[in-house]
């Protein structure tokens, strides 16, 4: 079935580095994605999010980067920190339901 | 705001038996999700309420997999009995209800379940 999936299981960056995070989608009826942050021991925790009809969005340190032509998701996090070691995913929102469809996620390390 | 509550957070139990979660929504929230979570994947739904109605459960094993939420509040998961396979986190979450359109939402802690 239609699912959302990531490119690259593991990332490592150096702290202070640009970090960036990618996704690809095959659904075409969803209409906003989400970046969740997952901890260990925690559940996943809400970033950012893009409506289908935008192509970027910005917040604090984290930018989302959208493009329907190719189904590619990405987030770019500025100037990593320790803290922002965790596992990444992405989330699609079928419209009209309410239904989040998770990705596999991705591990960001953060060397010192 | 108080967040989703979920208990208890660690559970091992033995093939066969049964097991039981628990999740208490944000306040206000009328729409409450079920998430099974196996390690190194993303969280894949089970079971989704709308105060106390399912809107989906497509994906819940029903001949093993139980959920209830009664008086649209509080709502529990059970699991009868438990295969190897549904070792896992048990995530719950919830939004707000908007019809038809997307609202954030928040995740409890999860329940890590082992099954031996």
């Amino acid at each position: 079935g239609e699912s959302v999936g990531l490119h690259l299981p593991t990332l490592s960056v150096q702290e202070g580095d640009n970090s960036i995070i990618n996704c690809a989608y095959s659904n075409s009826a969803s209409d906003y994605f989400i970046w969740y942050k997952q901890e260990s021991g925690k559940g996943p925790q809400f970033i950012i999010d893009i409506r289908s009809n935008m192509d970027k969005r910005q917040g604090q340190r984290v930018t989302v980067l959208l493009n329907k032509t190719v189904k590619h998701l990405s987030l770019q996090i500025a100037a990593t920190q320790p803290g922002d070691s965790a596992v990444y995913f992405c989330a699609e929102n079928i419209r009209g339901a309410q239904k989040l469809v998770f990705g596999q996620g991705t591990r960001l390390t953060i060397n010192p | 705001e108080a967040g989703v509550a979920q208990s208890p957070r660690y559970k091992i139990i033995e093939k066969r038996q049964s097991v039981a979660f628990w999740c208490n929504p944000i306040s206000g929230h009328a729409t409450l999700y079920w998430y099974q979570q196996i390690l190194g994947q993303g969280p894949k739904l089970l079971i989704q309420f709308q105060n106390n109605g399912v809107v989906d459960d497509s994906q819940l094993p029903k001949d093993r997999f139980s959920a209830e939420r009664l008086k649209g509040v509080d709502s529990t998961l059970k699991i009868q009995p438990a295969k190897l396979e549904d070792s896992a986190v048990y995530l719950c979450a919830s939004s707000q209800m908007d019809r038809g359109y997307y609202n954030e939402q928040f995740f409890g802690p999860g329940t890590r379940l082992t099954v031996l």
